[in-house]
């Protein structure tokens, strides 16, 4: 199926530094969400999206949804080693019964 | 709220069993669900589309009679893996959420199936 591009694929940073990752579609979303999966569990929410141009924080994250309705960002401030973990984007498009189209990921991993 | 429960966490079988595995949205009624699957280091892959009360919507490539879904109730659907294979091997993970507008999919923790 479909998936969104997302990048990059893995990171490796130092403990303090501050992340970005993103994701590109060349078809319009109406919701962008940014989910965290840990080794073995399922993916959990870390920001949701529903207007062109919103930016939104949640503590050390902040995600934007692009005017295009085509791309989302994620930002991750003064990173720690809880941070580590696989990130993904996912987009849903209106009227598709609430599916999700996925990014492929971006690895994080933070060095002490 | 909006949690979403998932059991079990993970199963070994010998092949050729069939394999239940129930997601429940605890706090929320949820009329659809889906399912997905996850080969390692790979992002989700939808598999169905849960309806309460009608028949799920498959993805392409998926096998129906491999992969059975019910959805019987408002807050419960299952996906049972029948006569599985190691090939099936995987991780499953279901999500939902509640209705309404703005409503974002909330995912349980995924169960691990591993097929001997």
């Amino acid at each position: 199926g479909q998936q969104l591009n997302q990048s990059p694929q893995s990171m490796f940073i130092q403990e303090g530094e501050d992340v970005s990752m993103n994701c590109t579609s060349s078809s319009i979303f109406n919701t962008w969400l940014w989910y965290k999966q840990d080794p073995g569990e399922g993916p959990v929410l870390l920001i949701a999206l529903y207007k062109a141009g919103e930016l939104t924080s949640n503590g050390r994250l902040t995600a934007q949804f692009g005017i295009t309705r085509k791309d989302s960002f994620l930002n991750i401030s003064a990173s720690i080693p809880s941070d580590v973990g696989i990130y993904f984007c996912a987009g849903q498009k209106f009227g598709s019964a609430r599916q999700l189209t996925f990014g492929s990921g971006t690895q994080l991993t933070v060095l002490p | 709220g909006a949690v979403v429960s998932q059991h079990p966490s993970w199963v070994i079988c010998k092949s050729g069993t069939s394999v239940k595995i129930e997601c429940r949205s605890l706090d929320f009624q949820a009329t659809t669900m889906f399912w997905y699957r996850q080969f390692p280091k790979q992002s989700l892959m939808l598999m169905a589309t849960s309806n309460e009360g009608s028949k799920a919507t498959y993805e392409q490539g998926v096998e129906k009679d491999k992969f059975l879904i019910n959805h019987a109730s408002l807050t419960l659907s299952t996906l049972t893996v029948t006569s599985a294979h190691p090939e099936d091997s995987s991780f499953y993970i279901c999500s939902a959420s509640p209705t309404g507008v703005d409503q974002p999919q909330h995912f349980g923790d995924g169960t691990r199936l591993s097929i001997l």
